[in-house]
């Protein structure tokens, strides 16, 4: 059964450090691995998505890599900014069933704090 | 393009009662899904839809838990009989799937959720 682990729970930064967010998954039979920003009492954005075949996403100040073989995400920011506070929340897209990529499997999410 | 959209974004409701939430997915969007998120949780996934087929159920979708999207527009989740432990947020979110590609690249966009308080 598919799991997934973040690791810290909760993050307190100054402003303008760089920052490392850590996703790790049990089976690496996955089709992609998304990361998602989520302010509280709000939705999901999408941020990055690296398929499977792929090591590295980048948009902005914000770099996403993906190592399948050892389950394990990271999710690099740059210069961080008040604004960036959120929690963060990967998920995998797991190949065992047939919908091809139609269910995400979420860790439980990195709270991040950027003080001023 | 407005989102993805759900109603109502409040419920509150006395145990026992039936509930109903709304989704209005991105327009060109054929996959449509609903998920539950508790506090401090991620969300868990429920159900979702290619079209109007439903093609994959959760096991935490008991059976006071219908969900519904009848001309693969937008869809319903109905809860029957509610219980306090049905209490979260509900979201909806919807991509749109390639037929030679299903949806191993394209995002999956999140509604704002749906808070169901049961009292």
């Amino acid at each position: 059964k598919q799991e997934v682990t973040q690791i810290p729970a909760a993050l307190s930064v100054p402003e303008g450090e760089n920052l490392v967010l850590n996703c790790s998954f049990t089976d690496s039979a996955i089709y992609n691995l998304q990361w998602f920003r989520q302010d509280p009492g709000k939705g999901l954005t999408s941020l990055l998505l690296i398929q499977s075949s792929q090591r590295e996403q980048t948009s902005g100040r914000l770099n996403a890599s993906l190592d399948k073989s050892s389950g394990r995400s990271t999710l690099y920011i740059a210069a961080s900014q008040p604004g960036d506070s959120a929690t963060y929340l990967c998920a995998v897209s797991p190949t065992e069933t047939l919908n091809q990529g139609g269910k995400l499997i979420f860790g439980q999410g990195t709270e991040l704090s950027v003080k001023p | 393009d407005t989102g993805v959209s759900q109603d109502p974004r409040h419920k509150i409701t006395k145990r026992g009662q039936n509930v109903t939430f709304r989704c209005d997915p991105i327009s060109e969007h054929n996959r449509l899904y609903w998920y539950r998120q508790t506090l401090g949780q991620g969300p868990e996934f429920l159900t979702y839809f290619q079209n109007e087929a439903q093609l994959e159920k959760s096991r935490l979708l008991s059976d006071r838990f219908s969900a519904e999207r009848p001309k693969g527009s937008f869809s319903t989740l109905e809860i029957q009989r509610t219980e306090q432990g049905d209490s979260a947020m509900y979201l909806c979110a919807s991509s749109l799937s390639r037929a030679n590609r299903g949806n191993l690249g394209n995002t999956i966009y999140f509604g704002e959720g749906s808070w169901l308080t049961v009292v």
